[in-house]
Parts: C-alpha cells; sequence; structure tokens
C-alpha cells in the first residue's frame, strides 16, 4: 500500500518569504508527526497531531511555524518569513494512533533550503 | 528533558564482523525504545522496538535489549553485510507524551566487502 508522501520534495526559496510543506499520511492513520531534521543530527520533534487537533507543539521553534489538519488527514506545515537557519529536511511520519508503543512510519522528507 | 545519546560515527567494518552500536537515554518516565534506519537515498524505517525493561527487539539479525539499569539500548549484529551500510537512529518516546519521539543524533555505519 502507500506509504507517508511528502510535497514538494525539494523547495528552495529566499528569505523571508513563506512556504508550505505537505504531508500525505498512511490512511487509516489517526496520528500525525512532524520533524525537522538538520544536516548530521537526529530528527528534532515540531508537533504531532490525534486527529484534527495538534495534541502537543511544544517543538515548535517560533511563532513563524504553523501546522495544520484541518480534516484529520493531509497537514500542512507552514513557514513565516523564512530565515536561513530554517534550511533542513522537514520530515513527517504517520501511526495508527499515538502510544508509545505504536510504530510511525516516517515520509522521504522535504529539502527546504532558504537562501 | 528526554535525550538519546548514541556512540559517534562514523563505524567502518569489513564484512562478517560484529557490530555494536551504543545508546544511552535520559528519560524522566518509561519509555519505550526504537532502532531507526536510514539507507541510502531513502526515507526513515522502524528496525527493532522494545517497549518495556529486559524486552529485545530483533529484525534482519539486529537485536537491542531494553536495560532499565544502565538506561541503555545497544544495536548488535553478530556478522554484518556490505547491504547493512547505512545510517542508525536510536530513539524514545515517553510513556507520558506518547507522541513525541526523541531521536539521537545517528550513527554511520560502511561495511566494505
Amino acid at each position: 500500500g502507500a506509504g507517508v508522501s511528502q510535497t514538494p520534495s525539494n523547495k528552495v526559496t529566499e528569505k523571508g518569504k513563506y512556504v508550505e510543506l505537505r504531508c500525505d499520511p498512511i490512511s487509516g492513520h489517526t496520528a500525525l508527526y512532524w520533524y525537522r531534521q538538520s544536516l548530521g543530527q537526529g530528527p528534532e520533534f515540531l508537533i504531532y497531531f490525534q486527529g484534527t487537533g495538534a495534541a502537543d507543539d511544544s517543538g515548535l521553534p517560533n511563532d513563524r511555524f504553523f501546522a495544520v489538519r484541518p480534516e484529520g488527514s493531509v497537514s500542512t506545515l507552514k513557514i513565516q518569513r523564512t530565515e536561513r537557519g530554517d534550511s533542513a529536511v522537514y520530515l513527517c511520519a504517520s501511526s495508527l494512533s499515538s502510544g508509545r508503543g505504536n510504530e510511525q512510519f516516517f515520509g522521504p522528507g522535504t529539502r527546504l533550503t532558504v537562501l | 528533558g528526554d535525550s538519546v545519546t548514541q556512540m559517534e560515527g562514523p563505524v567502518t567494518l569489513s564484512e562478517e564482523a560484529f557490530l555494536t552500536i551504543n545508546c544511552t537515554y535520559t528519560a524522566t518516565g518509561y519509555p519505550s525504545l526504537f532502532w531507526y534506519v536510514q539507507y541510502p537515498g531513502e526515507g526513515l524505517q522502524l528496525l527493532l522496538k522494545a517497549t518495556k525493561a529486559d524486552d529485545k527487539g530483533s529484525n534482519k539479525g539486529f537485536e537491542a535489549t531494553y536495560r532499565k539499569e544502565t538506561t541503555s539500548f545497544h544495536l548488535e549484529k553478530g556478522s554484518v553485510q556490505v547491504s547493512d551500510s547505512a545510517v542508525y537512529f536510536c530513539a524514545l518516546i515517553e510513556n507520558t507524551n506518547a507522541g513525541k519521539s526523541t531521536f539521537g543524533d545517528g550513527t554511520t555505519l560502511t561495511v566494505k566487502p
């Protein structure tokens, strides 16, 4: 079956611009997660959704970052006034539900480059 | 806060050598522990997991045992293959915040024929 998909795979933008990154989770998965991975580091948690609501957004670095999941399926991560330090690979994952034993399935990521 | 510390890489081994990648963690609660693997050009995928103390996760010849007393979850394989070359990430999920994974920085393994 289809896995987690993310679009675009690559995004190059200029400092100060607005970007949207999209995640399509595995069908039927109620939990959805966003992570950011910088070169040479592990994924860093940003936010997770259980259904339509953000259950934990404690990892969002500042108010330029926002994520939505209006229908409990597709999610969009939105970054306003991008900065060079936002350059990273943004990973999305989904799982059947949130829970300490549930496997998270990861998408291929979106590589964001801010010039 | 929670943290995961992995053995620094890169690690280079010859085929059929024994592999150990160390992982230790700090957590306030009782976490589940995971090893993820990222093959070249591919996304992260779960390799194995353990959800309680003394559990052993295993997959594809890899094993790791949840050691609560030493807060460790070391990854081992008895005989590595060239196809095992990848980046390996240790991670935990707290029982008190079941949506948030905390990852180590990854260990790059290269296996030479």
